[in-house]
């Protein structure tokens, strides 16, 4: 079955760090997204991409850079962890073509000490 | 940016009851997704339903595009049916999702 998977599913790591969560879906999804859910914001959007190249951002995007050279994997990665972004983040992705439906992965939990 | 409203915010119903969760947005949408979240913290879809009206079981749900806002109605409710129930929007055709705070729902022997 198809399926969307993010690693780590729990990490720790210290302010200034570089961290990369890695997010991989087997759907053939063109389009990857980033959210961070953080209590009383709910889920929101840090980058998304529409295919491999393309990049954008969300939301709340400092911090962070994602890259897409394939259409499987999405890593999110931030350049110097701050306590700030201490949050679960979620990987989704959806199809282009018949509907905007997103699917999500599991999450990761960071805690940035 | 559109607003996403969920009401109520809390809800603690007895095991067998039924409710009806709310989702107010403030601008045309064309994606409309409804979302539980475990206590184990997994997003499981519920619907997509831009417009219209789906049934899953014992869940079911309602957009009136026209009017802003959709209904997720859960009956006889279960203890499985505990967790937090998200609505989510995109304006655009770009499948950027906006959420609402959402639904915490307990649902108690």
């Amino acid at each position: 079955d198809a399926e969307i998977t993010q690693s780590p599913r729990h990490k720790i790591t210290e302010t200034g760090r570089q961290v990369t969560l890695a997010c991989h879906q087997t759907w053939n999804h063109n389009n990857m997204f980033w959210y961070r859910q953080d209590l009383g914001h709910g889920l929101r959007l840090i980058h998304y991409s529409y295919g491999v190249q393309d990049t954008n951002k969300g939301e709340v995007s400092d911090g962070y850079s994602v890259s897409r050279s394939n259409t499987e994997d999405l890593p999110l990665t931030l350049e110097s962890a701050a306590s700030s972004q201490t949050s679960v983040y979620f990987c989704a992705s959806s199809d282009s073509g018949r509907s905007y439906e997103q699917y999500f992965g599991p999450g990761t939990r960071l805690t940035v000490t | 940016g559109i607003q996403v409203e969920q009401s109520p915010p809390d809800l603690i119903l007895q095991e067998g009851a039924n409710s009806t969760l709310r989702c107010n947005f403030s601008d045309s949408v064309n994606n409309l997704q409804w979302f539980h979240q475990n206590p184990w913290g997994q997003l499981i879809n519920l619907f997509y339903i831009p417009s219209g009206t789906k049934q899953n079981g014992r869940l079911s749900a309602t957009t009136v595009a026209t009017e802003r806002y959709s209904l997720l109605y859960i009956s006889s409710s279960q203890t499985t049916d505990s967790g937090v129930y998200f609505c989510a929007v995109d304006t655009g055709t770009a499948s950027k999702l906006t959420f609402g705070t959402g639904t915490r729902l307990q649902v108690t022997l």
